[in-house]
């Protein structure tokens, strides 16, 4: 199946300072991204719908001058979390869409990245 | 994009089939319902996708009644490693589609 990776796979950081957070689809090309942000015990959040060549879409209520999203290529997007504080720990999932499967309409998810903001 | 309703928690024991119900009252006609399964600090799993009746893969199955206004996702024969969170979702699948996550069923295998 179509394999979706993330780098870091975690992160501490201090407060004040950037964090990029990459999310690459390995054996697919994928025209669309999405962010997830999950805090403990919660569900997965819709941040963003990254797009290959355009500007990402974000939902209501997520800053998108705080959360830099960029999908240069069809196989990378990657999310800046700039001037991190610590609310913004988090547990921090990519998804992509692969058009080319049987299954088209399946989303394959990243492993995550847990970001720690001291 | 459609809601979902789903119980909290649901525990079981080894070897039991365990059904988790969602409910999805305002399902739209392009609606795809999938199901993901979600260990802790991992990403959400693919586990099965329908749009009606019943489909059935290496995992589960998943019945849909004929109004598709709720599905059931069963898993046959569960072992301590099913406990995860189980996200029932529902979308028209089209490109861009946006996945609304709800509250999702922990579930709790036990021996």
């Amino acid at each position: 199946g179509a394999v979706v990776s993330q780098h870091p796979s975690w992160v501490i950081c201090k407060s004040g300072t950037s964090v990029k957070i990459e999310c690459r689809s390995l054996d697919f090309q994928a025209t669309t991204m999405f962010w997830y942000r999950q805090f403990p015990k919660q569900s997965l959040m819709l941040m963003a719908t990254s797009n290959e060549g355009s500007k990402a879409t974000y939902e209501q209520g997520v800053e998108k001058d705080k959360f830099l999203i960029n999908h240069a290529s069809l196989t990378l997007s990657t999310l800046t979390v700039t001037s991190a504080h610590p609310e913004d720990s988090s547990f921090y999932i990519c998804s992509a869409e692969d058009p080319g499967t049987l299954r088209g309409k399946e989303q394959f998810f990243g492993p995550g990245t847990r970001l720690t903001v001291l | 994009l459609a809601k979902t309703t789903q119980p909290i928690s649901m525990d079981s024991y080894e070897g039991q089939e365990v059904n988790i119900t969602c409910s999805h009252n305002n399902i739209a006609t392009n609606d795809y319902i999938t199901w993901y399964q979600q260990f802790p600090s991992q990403g959400p799993r693919f586990i099965i996708q329908g749009y009606k009746t019943k489909v059935t893969n290496e995992v589960a199955s998943l019945f849909i009644p004929a109004d598709r206004k709720s599905s059931t996702l069963s898993l046959p024969r569960v072992s301590l490693s099913d406990t995860a969170v189980y996200y029932c979702l529902v979308g028209d699948g089209g490109g861009g589609n946006k996945l609304t996550f709800g509250t999702g069923t922990q579930l709790k295998v036990e021996l």
